[in-house]
């Protein structure tokens, strides 16, 4: 079983849509959590860290589910500079960030 | 810099030559991560420098890899006798003090091997 797994997507869906993916992870031992946002052919970007209790930037959620093991992002009012891929990545306290495959995301005028 | 600077950002080498691929990190972060990504694929982790701690070389697909860090600033990935399994976006990070904190990434070299 695979570290960081995310659902596989492709996601297309019309503007305005609400969207949402999932992640798990499989140590339990993992302490920090994150969504980074990766542009076609351009470096991953730093979207938002997932804090237990969930958090909210604007029309994003993150959600963790420490006893199911995965964390989940929404997205409400989809617009067309969604269109990305959004990695999924897990920490377990002083070792490497792990970054699961990443989920596509197309949002369609 | 203003952010993390990788060189070349594009390489094409022919199978069996030996390649170097530079990163230049945000002054004063002292964790620095390179990864690999293929095609469509997600990031693979490499290696990972901490400041003068020995670096986490466990993500090193083979012997062929090595990468140094140089006074804890600049690092060098090299990839000697180059197979065309090699070929992909070499993709160096930088973080302030290490896991946990923000990862910033460079644009990549998009390594291509004939």
């Amino acid at each position: 079983r695979k570290e960081v797994e995310q659902d596989p997507g492709p996601f297309n869906v019309p503007e305005g849509a609400t969207v949402a993916f999932n992640c798990t992870y499989s140590n339990s031992a993992s302490q920090s959590f994150f969504w980074y946002r990766q542009d076609c052919r351009k470096e991953p970007k730093l979207l938002m860290s997932v804090y237990s209790s969930g958090n909210e930037d604007g029309r994003f959620t993150a959600q963790l589910n420490r006893a199911s093991q995965y964390i989940s992002l929404l997205i409400r009012d989809s617009k067309l500079s969604d269109s990305a891929t959004y990695l999924c990545v897990v920490i377990v306290y002083g070792q490497n960030f792990v970054f699961g495959p990443g989920t596509r995301l197309s949002v369609l005028p | 810099g203003a952010g993390v600077s990788q060189s070349p950002s594009n390489k094409v080498t022919e199978k069996g030559k030996d390649v170097e691929l530079r990163c230049d990190p945000i002054s004063g972060h002292t964790a620095l991560y390179w990864y690999r990504q293929s095609l469509g694929q997600g990031l693979e982790f490499l290696i990972y420098f901490q400041g003068n701690s020995a670096p986490d070389k466990s993500g090193l697909p083979s012997d062929r890899f090595s990468a140094e860090r140089t006074g804890g600033s600049v690092s060098t990935l090299t990839i000697q006798r180059t197979q065309q399994e090699d070929s992909a976006v070499y993709l160096c990070a930088s973080s302030a003090s290490g896991p946990g904190e923000k990862l910033f990434f460079g644009s990549g070299t998009q390594l291509s091997v004939l």
